[in-house]
């Protein structure tokens, strides 16, 4: 079965220090890999995402990802975490059917 | 432009009820899907269409899960007989172009509370 593991129900980081949300899969054929970030009462807001090409992917507000396909895993980066950075942040995985797979979430929390 | 619409909100329902919730996608998007969110979790896949053809309905979770779009723009996804394991955010999303893996655009969701 396909699925999608964030096993960080909460990370926390200090304004200024790196930040990673970490993200597994499983699906068959080929992934594609997204992240996703959900403000308080606004809907899922698209950061990047990973089809072919570079392992390093950059996207929106400074983030990146690094495919990794030897360890499944497609880890959300960010150099230097901002308080406005907190938030809710899925990543979401689709293969060979038409279906993207959300993971459960990350709440991340920037302290000032 | 506008984003991606939804309504109502929120729609408290009783047990037994029928509740229609309505999707606005962006304008010219071709791809739209619906997703169910329950408490703590990640979005679940419903159903895709793309244009007015639904060409995937595997997620709904039982014959009672209904969705259309006749005219290829605006979604209607129908809940007949609600039961309390139907309260969740319902959320709609659309997309520019036919493949699947393109960004999706997503809706605030309609939250149904079934009592």
């Amino acid at each position: 079965a396909q699925s999608v593991a964030q096993p960080e129900d909460q990370v926390n980081v200090a304004e200024g220090n790196p930040l990673t949300v970490k993200c597994t899969y499983s699906v068959s054929g080929n992934p594609y890999l997204f992240w996703y970030v959900q403000y308080p009462n606004r809907g899922l807001q698209f950061l990047l995402k990973y089809i072919t090409g570079d392992n390093l992917v950059k996207g929106s507000y400074g983030f990146e990802a690094e495919f990794n396909k030897s360890q499944t895993s497609f880890h959300l980066k960010k150099p230097s975490a901002l308080v406005s950075d907190s938030a809710l942040y899925f990543c979401a995985a689709g293969g060979a059917t038409n279906k993207l797979i959300f993971g459960t979430g990350t709440l991340l929390a920037v302290q000032p | 432009g506008a984003g991606v619409s939804q309504s109502p909100r929120y729609k408290v329902a009783k047990r037994g009820q029928d509740v229609a919730l309505r999707c606005d996608p962006i304008s010219g998007h071709v791809s739209l899907f619906w997703y169910q969110q329950a408490l703590g979790q990640g979005p679940e896949f419903l159903t895709y269409f793309q244009n007015e053809a639904q060409l995937d309905k595997s997620g709904l979770p039982s014959d009672r899960f209904f969705a259309e779009r006749p005219e290829g723009s605006v979604s209607t996804l129908k809940i007949q007989r609600t039961q309390q394991e139907d309260s969740a955010v319902y959320l709609c999303a659309s997309s520019l172009r036919p493949s699947v893996w393109n960004e999706q655009f997503f809706g605030p969701g309609t939250r149904l509370t079934v009592l």
